[in-house]
Order: structure tokens, then sequence, then C-alpha cells
């Protein structure tokens, strides 16, 4: 079966650095990209970057360029998503996805969990 | 750069159909788009890929009450019978050349 698994649930203070992490099984991790996207409370979906395990190439949303950090390790099939100084307004959740084809931009047929991420001091 | 717009919600009877609407932005109507189904307190999940000629390719386990249909500029998605778990939001999500895109979604009243 094909899945993204991601990290639990986390809670920050403002300030505090976070990695969380989606996992992939049941395909070539490094054949396919992985996109994440937030959503914040009650709110819509958000395309944040995409990310090719293959070779690491990254692609920021211009919402999201400078405001978060993408990567990967091919080795474990895990991608990344990171911040070095959290926000209150970084309090969302996040998924994870893949595309349903080979290529950077696709229809996302596969999802993760979701991660919830609380900034609070 | 492509925008979608969908009503912003829409409501049925339990055992009814509904029909709803993801409208591409001018320019853009021969874009494909991607449906998914958001239930309460859950992730989102993949029901479609659905092409500007109408022709869709669900994703597996989808119930063969959930259909796409396109016209012009304009997706489809209609759900027959509809259950009680089918009430959710409904988003649309299309892509192009370095830009993912999603609607802004329709939440879906089953009474």
């Amino acid at each position: 079966e094909v899945q993204l698994v991601q990290s639990g649930a986390e809670v920050k203070k403002p300030g505090e650095s976070l990695k969380i992490s989606c996992k992939g099984s049941g395909y070539r991790f490094t054949s396919y990209w992985i996109v994440w996207v937030r959503q914040m409370p009650g709110k819509g979906l958000e395309w944040m970057g995409i990310i090719y395990p293959g070779d690491s190439d990254t692609r920021y949303s211009p919402s999201f360029q400078g405001q978060v950090t993408i990567s990967a390790d091919k080795s474990i099939s895990t991608a990344y998503l990171q911040w070095s100084s959290l926000k209150a307004s970084d309090s969302a959740m996040y998924y994870c996805a893949r595309p349903n084809g080979v290529g950077a931009h696709d229809a996302l047929d596969i999802w993760g969990q979701g991660t919830m991420v609380t900034v609070s001091s | 750069q492509v925008v979608l717009t969908q009503t912003p919600s829409a409501s049925a009877s339990l055992g009814a159909s509904v029909k709803l609407t993801c409208t591409l932005s001018s320019g853009h109507s021969s874009y494909a788009i991607a449906w998914h189904q958001q239930q309460p307190e859950m992730g989102p999940r993949y029901l479609m890929e659905l092409n500007s000629d109408g022709s869709h390719s669900k994703g597996d386990g989808i119930p063969d009450r959930f259909s796409g249909s396109s016209s012009g500029a304009e997706r489809y998605l209609t759900i027959s019978s509809l259950q009680s778990e089918d009430e959710a939001d409904y988003y649309c999500q299309t892509w192009g050349t370095g830009i993912y895109v999603f609607g802004p979604g329709t939440k879906v009243t089953v009474l």
C-alpha cells in the first residue's frame, strides 16, 4: 500500500525551531515529488513547496520562500519541513502529499495524515 | 496565474444528489483538476482527477456515486445518493508550471 506517514503533533514556543517529517512507503520514494501543504485553523489548503527526493531539487511557493526549509533523506524515504524560528502564526495543520505522476506538478493522490503544529507562549 | 473559484456551501437531503462546481479563471479552461474530500477533523482524501473533456479517473475505493464532468471552464463533482458521511469540505486543485493551486472549498451539508 502506498502511504505517507507524518510525525506527531508538536507544541512549541515562539522562537523555537522545529522539523516535522513525512515518511513514504509502498513505492519508489526517489521517483516522486513530495508536496507540503498548510491548513490554518478553519481555513483552506495552501501549497508551500515541493521536493524531489531523488536529487533534493526543491521549489517554494513565493508565499513561503524564506519562511520554511524543505529537505529529504532518501536513505530513509523521509521528507522534512522545518522552521528555524517559529511564530504564533505558524500554528496550523501541515500535510505532505504526493502527485500521481512522476512530474513535479500533478493531481495529489496520496496524502499524509497531517501534523498539527501549535505555537504558543 | 490560474485561480479556482468554488461556491462556499451546498446542501441536499440524505439520498439526494448534489453537484459542486469549480471554475477555472479566464484563459485556463483546458486545465485538468483534482477533487479532494475533507471530512471533519480528517485530512484530505483524493477523489478523482478530472480532465477538460470530462474524462476522469477516481482514486482507489471511491464509490461510484462520486462522478465528475466538465463544461468549458467549469469542473463538476456530482455526489449521488448522499450519505451522512459525505458531509465534508470539498476542494478542487490544479497545477501548472511551478505552481499548485487550491480552490477555497465547498462545505457540503447533508440535511
